[in-house]
């Protein structure tokens, strides 16, 4: 069973594209996050939603705009990006229940390659 | 503000090898939780052990285990006789009790661990 996924699994761009990374999760749970790995910054919290609410910006460009619809549902809008931005993009969820926090389950990630 | 340090960047070790990743953690909080996630060449995460900061029983789980030390903030993770299958990326996390920061972690910058056959 795969409980979160992730689409697409690569995406090539150039730097003036208009692209959205999607996550969805079956699992039930409240809290979704997007993280960016590279090889500089091994994991680096991007945004975190708690019940559709943004609950953190880690200080990240706006270029990359997250949207929340529902619990189950994560994007990340991407534009105007730049050759830095080429990283492994994870998306994850958690519960949120009484005698957290909980452990966070992840997506497969989309490799994202800015040209 | 929270931190946590995987000093080991990369270990090797041969099959059959016992090793221990270490993990050492800054927090001002008394209640906190302690992750171990496993990512490997897939490049998707997985998560290992959750643990408090009220339980420091160690754990094991089949070849896995886990020391739990309060004194000197750390939480090192154990492989016995390891395995090619071993080889990956593990993360070491930290999340303070629910509030303001519910549910954010802060993860380490990981230990790759190459096993050879």
């Amino acid at each position: 069973e795969t409980g979160v996924t992730q689409t697409p699994r690569h995406l090539v761009m150039g730097m003036t594209n208009k692209k959205s990374l999607k996550c969805e999760q079956h699992l039930g749970h409240n809290a979704m996050y997007w993280y960016k790995q590279s090889a500089k910054k091994p994991l680096e919290l991007m945004f975190v939603y708690n019940f559709k609410e943004q609950t953190e910006n880690n200080s990240v460009p706006s270029r990359f705009s997250p949207e929340c619809p529902n619990s189950s549902h994560l994007f990340l809008h991407l534009h105007t990006l730049q050759p830095e931005d080429s990283a492994l993009y994870l998306c994850a969820s958690s519960p949120t229940l009484a005698g957290g926090p909980y452990e966070q389950y992840f997506g497969p990630g989309t490799r994202l390659t800015v040209t | 503000a929270q931190k946590v340090t995987q000093a080991q960047t990369e270990i090797s070790v041969v099959e059959k090898e016992d090793v221990t990743l270490d993990c050492v953690y800054e927090t001002r909080d008394t209640t906190y939780y302690l992750f171990w996630y496993k990512q490997p060449p897939s490049g998707e995460l997985v998560f290992l052990i959750r643990r408090n900061s009220f339980d420091e029983q160690n754990e094991i789980s089949g070849r896995y285990s886990w020391n739990f030390q309060k004194s000197t903030s750390s939480f090192n993770f154990t492989i016995t006789a390891s395995q090619v299958v071993d080889s990956a990326v593990y993360f070491c996390a930290l999340s303070e009790a629910p509030g303001t920061n519910a549910g954010k972690s802060t993860f380490g910058d990981g230990t790759t661990l190459t096993v050879k056959p």
